[in-house]
């Protein structure tokens, strides 16, 4: 149950786009339509902003998008802002009927 | 209004026991399957375990399995986590969760936390 592999740190200016990375195996992201985001302010409980992939849960702004490339998954925000400022992990389903979480990265808005 | 709250943490010696409970409010807890997660201080995300919908499968991460025993109880809409053997790696904030409908389809609904710290 090795962790996915996520970039320490990100960052970018307000407006612009940027784009997390998830990496993780044929035994987890690769074979399975099961990644989910989570991002977590300072302090707070965690908070899902995508789920199987690509969907959004109601209520989370249009600006959090998921995708998946085989054993890679990948959030975009587009639009910065500041709010978004946070920790965000990824989370996959795997083979072993258990789920794994990446490293998390941590979001700086210049 | 959904919620789910936490309760049981606190201060325990390396080798004891505690017993988390996560009381769910808001929907109808029998239909979910829930989950536990935990976070080390300064840590990232780890996910411990979770139950289906009748509590009649478990699922464990290596670091806890055979030291850690998941339950819920339908009638109370409550669950519970046994931890014993505790070590002091198992200091962290536990969440409970709820699963949008199993816990691999995204956690859609997380408690406050519980704080669990090991040690002499």
């Amino acid at each position: 149950q090795s962790a996915l592999t996520q970039p320490a740190s990100v960052s970018g200016s307000p407006g612009q786009s940027i784009t997390i990375s998830c990496i993780g195996t044929n035994s987890d992201v690769g074979p399975y339509n099961y990644v989910s985001w989570y991002q977590q302010h300072p302090g707070k409980a965690p908070k899902l902003m995508i789920y199987e992939v690509t969907n959004r849960p109601s209520g989370v702004s249009n600006r959090f998008s998921g995708s998946k490339s085989g054993n890679t998954a990948s959030l975009t925000i587009s639009g910065l802002q500041a709010e978004d400022e946070a920790d965000y992990y990824c989370n996959s389903y795997t083979s072993s009927n258990t789920l794994v979480f990446g490293g998390g990265t941590k979001l700086t808005v210049l | 209004e959904v919620q789910l709250l936490e309760s049981g943490g606190g201060l325990v010696q390396p080798g004891g026991s505690l017993r988390l409970s996560c009381a769910a409010s808001g929907f109808t807890f029998s239909n979910y399957a829930m989950g536990w997660v935990r976070q080390a201080p300064g840590k990232g995300l780890e996910w411990v375990s979770a139950i289906s919908d009748s509590g009649g499968v478990t699922s464990y991460a290596d670091s806890v399995k055979g030291r850690f025993t998941f339950s819920r109880d339908n009638s109370y809409n409550t669950l519970y986590l046994q931890m014993n053997s505790l070590r002091a790696e198992d200091t962290a904030v536990y969440y409970c969760a709820k699963g949008r409908s199993g816990t691999r389809n995204g956690m859609d609904v997380w408690g406050q936390g519980t704080t669990v710290t090991v040690s002499s």
